[in-house]
C-alpha cells in the first residue's frame, strides 16, 4: 500500500537555525497537510496546501514557517529561525480528494536546543 | 467552528475487558468522523471512518464506533481489549470550512491495558 514518507525521522538543531522537513505524499494525492504534536499534547493543524498554494493556515503558522512543493513530489515545511518551543513531532499528511481520510507519515521529531 | 472533545485523558482497563472511548464533536453540517491510533513514537493510523449511512461502523483491529447525531458523539468501542491496544487514540472531524477541507483532532485518550 502506498504511504507518505517523511525525512529525516529525527532532526536536532540549534535555536535560530533554519530547518527543512521533507515529505513525499502519496503520488495521486492532491491535498497536503502539516500537523504538529508537542510531546504528550494534541495533534495541531498547521497548514493545508492544494493546487500549489496554501489553502488555510493556523495561528501557529506564522512568518517563520513556509511550505513548498518544489518538484511535484516533495512537500516541504521550512522553519526559518527555530525557537525552543518549535520542538515537536511534525506530521505530514495527504488525501486524494476532499472528505477522504488523512494518510499520515511517521513524522519528524524536531528537537531545538 | 469545528471542535472535537475527548473528555477522558487517560483510561486504564484490564486485558479482556470491554472498552469505550468517548468523542463529542461540534460541526455545523454533517461531519466526516475518524478515529486514529498512535503507538509510541509512531505516526497516526486510521482505525475507522464515518461518512454516511449505517451509524455503526467497523474498523481494523476489532474496533467499532457509533455515530449518534442527537448526542453529537462518535464513541469508539472494542468488546475485548488486548495488551497491544495500549496506545493513544484520537478522534477527528473533517469538513469544509470556507472552501477549505480541514481536519480537527481531539486532545487524545491514552489507553493503558493491565495484564
Amino acid at each position: 500500500e502506498p504511504e507518505v514518507t517523511q525525512t529525516p525521522s529525527h532532526q536536532v538543531t540549534q535555536m535560530g537555525q533554519e530547518v527543512i522537513l521533507r515529505c513525499v505524499p502519496i503520488s495521486n494525492h492532491l491535498y497536503f497537510y502539516w500537523y504538529r504534536q508537542i510531546l504528550g499534547q494534541k495533534v495541531e493543524f498547521l497548514v493545508s496546501f492544494y493546487n500549489n498554494e496554501i489553502s488555510e493556515k493556523s495561528e501557529i503558522f506564522d512568518d517563520q514557517f513556509s511550505v513548498e512543493r518544489p518538484d511535484g513530489s516533495n512537500f516541504t515545511l521550512k522553519i526559518r529561525s527555530t525557537k525552543l518551543e518549535d520542538s515537536a513531532m511534525y506530521f505530514c499528511a495527504s488525501i486524494q480528494e476532499a472528505n477522504s481520510p488523512l494518510h499520515f507519515g511517521n513524522g519528524t521529531r524536531l528537537t531545538v536546543t | 467552528a469545528q471542535s472535537v472533545t475527548q473528555p477522558d485523558i487517560h483510561i486504564t482497563v484490564s486485558e479482556g475487558a470491554s472498552l469505550e472511548l468517548r468523542c463529542n464533536y461540534s460541526y455545523g453540517a454533517t461531519p466526516y468522523l475518524f478515529w486514529y491510533v498512535q503507538s509510541p513514537g509512531q505516526g497516526l493510523q486510521l482505525l475507522l471512518k464515518y461518512f454516511s449511512g449505517d451509524t455503526l461502523v467497523q474498523g481494523i483491529k476489532g474496533f467499532e464506533a457509533e455515530f449518534k447525531r442527537s448526542q453529537s458523539s462518535f464513541n469508539l468501542r472494542k468488546p475485548s481489549v488486548h495488551w497491544s491496544d495500549a496506545a493513544e487514540y484520537f478522534c477527528a472531524v473533517g469538513g469544509t470550512t470556507s472552501g477549505t477541507y480541514k481536519y480537527i483532532f481531539g486532545t487524545g485518550t491514552r489507553l493503558k491495558v493491565l495484564a
